[in-house]
């Protein structure tokens, strides 16, 4: 199984300040074929499901601000929030879809307000 | 615009099966995974497992001989059910819509999940 790490686990950020949250996986989830990493972010409110922000490592899913931003390929990546609002208070999971089943998901980063 | 709506038990007798719904509305039921994850009170994911509209399956290994999947294409629901189940198995309970992607040979990829259900909390408790 691909084993999937985020750091840090917690973290607090100033309003508008810059947020970053890394995962790194066990393994490669770069497909060369397609140059496609088979990785997405989640951001879970509390109280709500998940929601879909990144896949494919760095595509904004629909509606998604565009604050976030994804990046990096293989095994480390990483989500940026540009500008922190209130309202992106929550934990962000990282997701491989590359080596399936199981899918995998990283632990969690917890983002607070500073 | 796509919606999951699910529902069940919330309250589960150990060692007793864990039965839960989810419905498709407002979209095709066929040309996807529909998947099933849970979460522990405080803690991650954890992916249980997938059908898709004609009954193809991939279960997590750890939870394969408790758990079982099947559709029910006429409704657009799918349904997951967890026998012999334990406090360990007390979770938020999340079905998600997993779209596929086309690969060569007529072959195809399963990727992330786009929609996600409300949830459901079922508790494991005499």
């Amino acid at each position: 199984d691909i084993v999937m790490t985020q750091s840090p686990d917690s973290l607090a950020v100033s309003l508008g300040e810059r947020a970053t949250i890394n995962c790194k996986s066990s393994q490669s989830v770069l497909v060369r074929s397609n140059n496609k990493n088979y990785l997405a972010w989640y951001q879970q409110k509390a109280g709500q499901s998940p929601k879909l922000l990144i896949y494919w490592a760095s595509t904004r899913a629909s509606g998604v601000p565009d604050r976030f931003s994804g990046s990096g390929s293989g095994t480390d990546f990483t989500l940026t929030i540009s500008s922190l609002q209130a309202e992106d208070v929550a934990v962000y999971y990282c997701q491989q879809y590359y080596s399936t089943p199981p899918i995998t998901f990283g632990q969690g980063t917890r983002l607070e307000i500073k | 615009q796509v919606q999951l709506q699910q529902w069940g038990a919330g309250l589960v007798k150990p060692s007793e099966t864990l039965s839960l719904t989810c419905a498709v509305y407002g979209g095709s039921f066929s040309g996807y995974y529909w998947s099933w994850i849970r979460q522990p009170p405080g803690k991650g994911l954890e992916w249980i497992g997938e059908i898709n509209h004609i009954g193809r399956i991939n279960y997590n290994q750890p939870l394969k001989r408790r758990v079982s999947m099947s559709v029910d294409t006429s409704k657009n629901q799918f349904s997951l059910r967890l026998s012999s189940v334990t406090a360990a198995d007390t979770a938020a309970y999340y079905c998600a819509r997993v779209p596929i992607m086309p690969m060569s040979g007529g072959a195809v990829e399963r990727t992330y999940f786009d929609i996600w259900g409300p949830g459901t909390m079922v508790t494991v408790s005499s």
